[in-house]
């Protein structure tokens, strides 16, 4: 049971690049969830989803953009990457709203130079 | 808007104490409240989940309290070991917001000395 599946583990960007973190799970969960992490911090809310074909943004969307085809997967597109997006990037998802726990990946650990 | 603090940010305690952390929160609305553990360069481990109906749950020496009404929930850990050295972040899951989003607090660093 794989749970939640986040890659690369480490990327290295230079400035005005793009990339994609990709985001799988395989339990079926209809929400999931992008976080970022900056050092010392807790984690501020990127993007999210309810379901295939629904995204929405969080608090600190802006130089990200999502889609969500399937339920499984939940890209994460960084386009012309800039120094204050370095940071770690959390992917997690739910089953659904109320009652069950959060399950995380094990995060991208991003740095644009 | 929500927000979730936890106190203290960081706490060096030596091997075999028992300890508190605190986490607060600003809005009651809420469906559950998450206690996560984060080793250094690693992803979050789901330590305990407490449901707003629920008052407390307990795996092993953790013992974890809501109060929603106050805002505020414990995480108590009980004769302390140098493998709990690890930050603990609490996440509360809003019921008011679009998505279900879970907000966090920024951690409480914790060092446990042999």
């Amino acid at each position: 049971n794989a749970g939640v599946t986040q890659t690369p583990k480490f990327r290295i960007l230079k400035i005005g690049q793009s990339m994609t973190l990709q985001c799988a799970q395989d339990m079926n969960h209809n929400y999931m969830y992008w976080y970022r992490q900056d050092p010392g911090m807790g984690l501020k809310l990127i993007y999210y989803s309810v379901g295939a074909g629904i995204t929405d943004k969080g608090e600190v969307p802006n130089g990200y953009n999502v889609s969500r085809s399937t339920t499984e997967d939940f890209p994460l597109r960084l386009e012309l990457a800039a120094p204050s997006q370095t940071s770690v990037y959390f992917c997690a998802s739910i089953l659904d709203r109320r009652n069950t726990e959060a399950f995380f990946g094990q995060g991208t650990r991003l740095t644009v130079v | 808007k929500q927000e979730v603090t936890q106190i203290p940010a960081a706490l060096s305690v030596p091997e075999g104490e028992n300890l508190v952390l605190n986490c607060s929160f600003t809005d009651s609305a809420i469906y559950n409240l998450q206690w996560f553990r984060q080793d250094p360069g690693k992803g979050l481990t789901s330590l305990l989940l407490i449901q707003s109906s629920q008052r407390e749950q307990t795996s092993g020496r953790l013992n974890a309290s809501l109060d929603k009404s106050s805002g505020r929930s414990t995480l108590y850990i009980a004769a302390s070991q140098p493998g709990d050295s690890a930050t603990y972040l609490c996440a509360v899951r809003e019921r008011e917001t679009s998505g279900s989003r879970l907000t966090f607090g920024e951690g409480t660093q914790l060092t446990v000395n042999p």
